[in-house]
């Protein structure tokens, strides 16, 4: 049962627009979520994450947002560079240090 | 600091064969999680090591197993090898500190 949902496989979007990339999830006890960010042939590298105590977290061009109430977290990027093309994972897990349980996955591909 | 290295990046086994995947986390890391990525699935959680223990484990069959040994690093089995089973797996090293970081995965394709 996936617990963390993507449910965009793809999304493209022109350079310097803005990219929203969407998550849900189903376990009420998530409460610490990361998005990660994969390039073919290497593995996911951290980019930004946000814990249940807030609802944005900002770090330059991205923007997690959460909504504890829905279930739902996005990633929102602005603007867009091509180098952003990458294939977006979000995960989520109770507390740090614990499980992560992983999304499918969106493939970002920002058009120049 | 080095990274998270995983040994080897390409791999081509049989069906029926057996495989090891290693995994060498980053220095004073204790935790190893083990992932199996293909195409729609996402990130399939197998296993996590700590401290030589296996501390949490996926909804894999019994075909996959995994250890760790005194140094951190870690090693998959997989065996009896199925068509199934060709996809990236995917080692992440981790630390309160630090938190995730991942390898850059072992290609396995099963013919």
């Amino acid at each position: 049962d996936q617990q963390v949902k993507q449910n965009s496989p793809s999304l493209s979007v022109q350079e310097g627009r803005i990219s929203i990339l969407n998550c849900d999830y189903t376990n009420s006890m998530f409460d610490y979520f990361l998005w990660y960010k994969k390039y073919p042939a290497e593995g996911p590298t951290f980019l930004i994450s946000i814990s249940s105590i807030k609802d944005k977290n900002e770090d330059g061009r991205f923007t997690v947002f959460l909504n504890k109430s829905a279930k739902h977290l996005s990633l929102h990027i602005v603007p867009s560079q091509p180098g952003d093309s990458a294939v977006y994972f979000c995960a989520a897990s109770e507390g740090t240090g614990n499980q992560f349980y992983f999304g499918t996955g969106t493939s970002l591909t920002v058009i120049p | 600091k080095a990274g998270v290295t995983q040994t080897p990046r390409y791999l081509i086994k049989t069906r029926g064969q057996q495989v090891t995947l290693s995994c060498s986390p980053i220095s004073g890391h204790r935790s190893v999680s083990w992932y199996q990525q293909t195409p729609g699935q996402g990130l399939q959680f197998l296993f996590e090591y700590f401290s030589e223990t296996q501390r949490n484990k996926g909804n894999f069959p019994g075909r996959f197993s995994g250890r760790q040994f005194s140094n951190s690093r870690s090693e998959m089995n997989v065996s009896t090898l199925e068509l199934g089973d060709s996809a990236l797996y995917l080692c992440a090293s981790s630390s309160t500190v630090d938190g995730y970081t991942f390898g850059s995965g072992t290609r396995l394709t099963v013919v």
